[in-house]
């Protein structure tokens, strides 16, 4: 979906980089999501923010961290990478008010981390 | 512990056959139900979702049925397409609010010719 765009796309590290994702979006949701996929493990959600000021823990939190810079953006940093965070990572967004529950995600961010 | 259990890993269906993806989950305070699919490439995306009021739910070809006793819930595509070949995720959230869904492990269909 073009409203949530992620950057970079394709990002190839090495152990102990920082490294961030980041995540915009233009949808005007408050909420706003990061979570990573890994082949035959489905979804896991790492971290959620309902608005600028609130900011929890999903379930796989360790060794990430987030920023929310505005509605509009939602950043994810890994402070020291390691090469089982090798993953792909969406953000999405959604939005409470709406008639129906639906996050809408981004394209994604294929992360290696060497 | 995963709360939501999705199978089978993989499918394989002719063209025009019935698929079926099937999950079952542990919390019963799960209220909302939706599927996502995911083509390659691409982030997953809404497909159809329902809610524990209703057993059945029917967009198009696609169809979510949904057991409350049994903890379950499935969804069918009829007449599957190539078209339709994409992973689907199950998801499940509590309290109506999609703020915290948890999600299957995903299927990934395949639709031959």
């Amino acid at each position: 979906d073009a409203d949530v765009t992620q950057t970079p796309r394709n990002r190839i590290t090495k152990t102990g980089k920082r490294i961030m994702l980041e995540c915009s979006q233009t949808k005007g949701h408050d909420r706003m999501y990061w979570y990573r996929q890994d082949p035959g493990l489905g979804l896991r959600l790492i971290y959620y923010s309902f608005d600028v000021k609130d900011i929890n823990k999903g379930e796989i939190s360790d060794g990430y961290s987030v920023s929310r810079q505005a509605q509009a953006k939602f950043s994810l940093s890994l402070e020291s990478a390691i090469p089982n965070q090798t993953a792909l990572y969406f953000c999405a967004t959604s939005d409470p008010g709406a008639a129906t529950d639906t996050q809408y995600f981004g394209p994604g961010t294929r992360l290696t981390v060497l | 512990q995963q709360q939501v259990k999705q199978s089978p890993q993989s499918l394989i269906v002719q063209k025009g056959g019935i698929s079926i993806i099937n999950c079952a989950y542990e919390n019963t305070a799960f209220d909302y139900f939706p599927w996502y699919q995911q083509f390659p490439g691409k982030g997953p995306a809404l497909l159809i979702a329902i809610r524990p009021d209703v057993s059945e739910k029917k967009e198009g070809r696609f169809t979510i049925s949904f057991n409350k006793s049994a903890k379950q819930f499935s969804l069918h595509i009829m007449d599957s397409q190539p078209g339709d070949s994409a992973t689907y995720f199950c998801a499940a959230s509590i309290g109506g609010s999609n703020y915290k869904l948890t999600f299957g492990k995903g299927t990934l269909l395949t639709v031959n010719p």
